[in-house]
Parts: C-alpha cells; structure tokens; sequence
C-alpha cells in the first residue's frame, strides 16, 4: 500500500446517512479503482477512472457515488440508497499498462 | 457471466512442502491473469502475472501455470514456510479491468 493511503481506516454509518471515504496516490498513475470486499466473495467493483474527470460504473455501481476531480485523489461516497453497506472497501490504481493493480490498505465500513 | 473459482476451503499443509491453489474461469477469454496475496484485514499485494501466450511463469519459490484450454491456472509455492500464510487471489483481466475470485486461505504450519 505504499504510495496510497485510504481514511479513515473505520467508519461508522448510521441509518440516511451519506458517508464518504478517502483515496488518495502520489504514484502518478492514471487509472484508479474502488473495490467492495464482503467474507467469502471475490472483490468486486464499484467505479473506475482512467483519467481526471472522467469515470464509469463498475459491477455495483447502485448507491455510490464518485469524483475525479485530480490525479490523486478518488473519493468514494456511499449514499443512504446502499441498503447494505457494510464491507471492506479497497482502493486501487493500475499503471500505465492498465494491468497490475496496486492496492490502499482499506476502509472498513459499519452501520449503527 | 463470467466466473472466476477458487477452492473456498483453506488448504492446510505442513513447512516446507509445496502448496499448489487451483484458479477456473467461464465465460471469459482473459489476456492475462494476476494472482495477489491479501493478508487479514490489509489490501491485496501483486504477485505475478501471466500472459495468454506464456505456459509457465516463475518468481523465487512461485511458479505459476495457465492453461487456456482448461481455463485454469495452478499456483505453486515451493518449500512453503509459515510466513507464506495468506489469502491468494486469482484475477484474470483483459484491457485494464480484472475479474477477482473469491482467494483460498493457505495456512502453513510449521
């Protein structure tokens, strides 16, 4: 995880409540990615960007939202629509090749 | 879909033998196919990866397969130790997105 950092590291959520977690990279690497990890599934993605000011939906896109408004930073928002929000949600950016993936440390969401 | 199976049951082995972990897909004609290691509670951490045209690809003690025939991939840690205790990721990708499963759990004991 190094050139990424994700925060916070815990997040509580209560019931209507829009939260939103942090992403950010000095990797210089265009692409960024946000993954949601639940126990026993693959990670499975919700939004991608190749380039500042540019995304698209992943695989669960339905009550995220996102913004890449610089390089570095790609903040994830979990609106009151995500009836299930409790996960581990992973933050990635993919080099100039879009083929590895390097990964933050990740933020563990909760709701009260 | 596509679909992406590893074994979901964790695989047990004694230090110092080797451990191999089994990637299947359908459904997708990957280019390439990445594995990771995740650690409790951390994020994935690349290991390898292997093109469609490649049959075999080594990194130290790891050697991994890929068969785009069978759709499978075989990844082999050789003279395990009980660092190597992890989860394993398989994901194969194409054009900058990947298709993770669901990871094995390898526990080494010593």
């Amino acid at each position: 995880d190094g050139g990424i950092t994700q925060s916070p590291k815990y997040l509580f959520r209560k019931e209507g409540q829009n939260v939103t977690l942090s992403c950010e990279q000095n990797l210089n690497h265009d692409a960024m990615y946000w993954y949601r990890q639940d126990p026993g599934q693959g990670l499975r993605l919700i939004y991608y960007s190749q380039i500042v000011n540019d995304f698209q939906k992943g695989d669960i896109a339905e009550g995220y939202s996102v913004s890449r408004e610089k390089k570095e930073s790609f903040p994830l928002t979990v609106t009151s629509a995500q009836k299930n929000p409790t996960a581990f949600y992973l933050c990635a950016t993919g080099d100039d090749k879009r083929e590895t993936q390097y990964f933050g440390p990740g933020t563990r969401l909760l709701v009260l | 879909s596509q679909k992406i199976e590893q074994n979901s049951e964790a695989l047990n082995i004694q230090e110092g033998k080797t451990a191999t972990l089994t990637c299947n897909y359908t459904n997708y004609s990957p280019a390439y196919l990445q594995w990771y290691r995740q650690d409790p509670g951390r994020g994935p951490v690349f290991l390898l990866l292997i093109r469609e045209n490649e049959k075999e690809k080594r990194k130290e003690r790891l050697k991994v397969t890929f068969d785009t025939t069978l759709k499978q991939s075989l990844f082999h840690i050789t003279a395990s130790q009980p660092a190597d205790s992890a989860t394993y990721l398989c994901a194969p990708g194409n054009t900058g997105k990947l298709i993770f499963g669901q990871g094995t759990t390898l526990q080494v004991k010593p």
